[in-house]
């Protein structure tokens, strides 16, 4: 059973381009959440999604955007990236309301 | 204030120890508390998982909750070098799936 998996592991952009990443949920999970983690802090909440739609959304600006397939997968969009938008992009799924987030590896992405 | 407090460390300890790790929040509202376990360049794993008072045990793992107090902890027996790794506390309110996160406390265990 493949747990969370998202790409790419890296990606390098300079300031003000757009980047795409990408997530496939657990098998069986239905809800998909992204989180950002800076170098040496906890994960921050950017948003959730279930049913295609944005359910709950933390306190990022609407450079992030995001969708969801309806296979469960799901994209998030920074556009007009920042330096400050250098992090670890994490990506938990789970089932509609389960208890338990099972998170991805993530994506490193550093802006120049 | 902050919404979770989590000493960042870092913590060192000789293998085969107990550590102790700890957060407080300042949220009355969070009812689900969890630790997660991050290796290096690792996405965050679930360790440990509860929504009521008092401690729960799993293996070498023993997860502590004073809701009255606004503290949980996380306690680790017979430390192994495997254990070292960065060991964040979350919270969750119920209806809600956001996770709000404390800094991580990063561990190292010490053959």
């Amino acid at each position: 059973d493949a747990g969370v998996t998202q790409s790419p592991t890296h990606l390098i952009k300079t300031r003000g381009q757009q980047v795409t990443l990408r997530c496939s949920p657990k098998s069986g999970h239905d809800t998909v959440s992204w989180y950002q983690q800076a170098l040496g802090q906890g994960p921050q909440f950017i948003f959730q999604y279930y049913e295609e739609e944005e359910r709950q959304r933390g306190n990022f600006p609407d450079r992030f955007s995001g969708h969801q397939f309806p296979n469960y997968s799901s994209e998030l969009n920074v556009n007009a990236l920042l330096l400050g938008d250098s992090a670890l992009y994490l990506c938990a799924s789970s089932r509609q309301g389960g208890n338990e987030q099972f998170f991805g590896p993530g994506t490193r992405l550093t802006v120049l | 204030q902050k919404e979770v407090e989590q000493d960042p460390g870092p913590l060192s300890v000789p293998e085969g120890a107990i550590v102790s790790l700890n957060c407080t929040y300042s949220n009355s509202a969070f009812q689900y508390f969890m630790w997660y376990r991050q290796y290096s360049r690792k996405g965050p794993e679930l360790l440990m998982y509860t929504y009521s008072s008092g401690n729960k045990e799993d293996g070498r793992f023993t997860a502590q909750v004073d809701k009255s107090s606004k503290y949980i902890s996380l306690f680790i027996r017979d430390s192994q070098p495997s254990d070292s790794a960065t060991y964040l506390c979350a919270f969750r309110i119920q209806g809600a799936q956001k996770l709000v996160f404390g800094q991580g406390t990063r561990l190292t265990i010490n053959p």
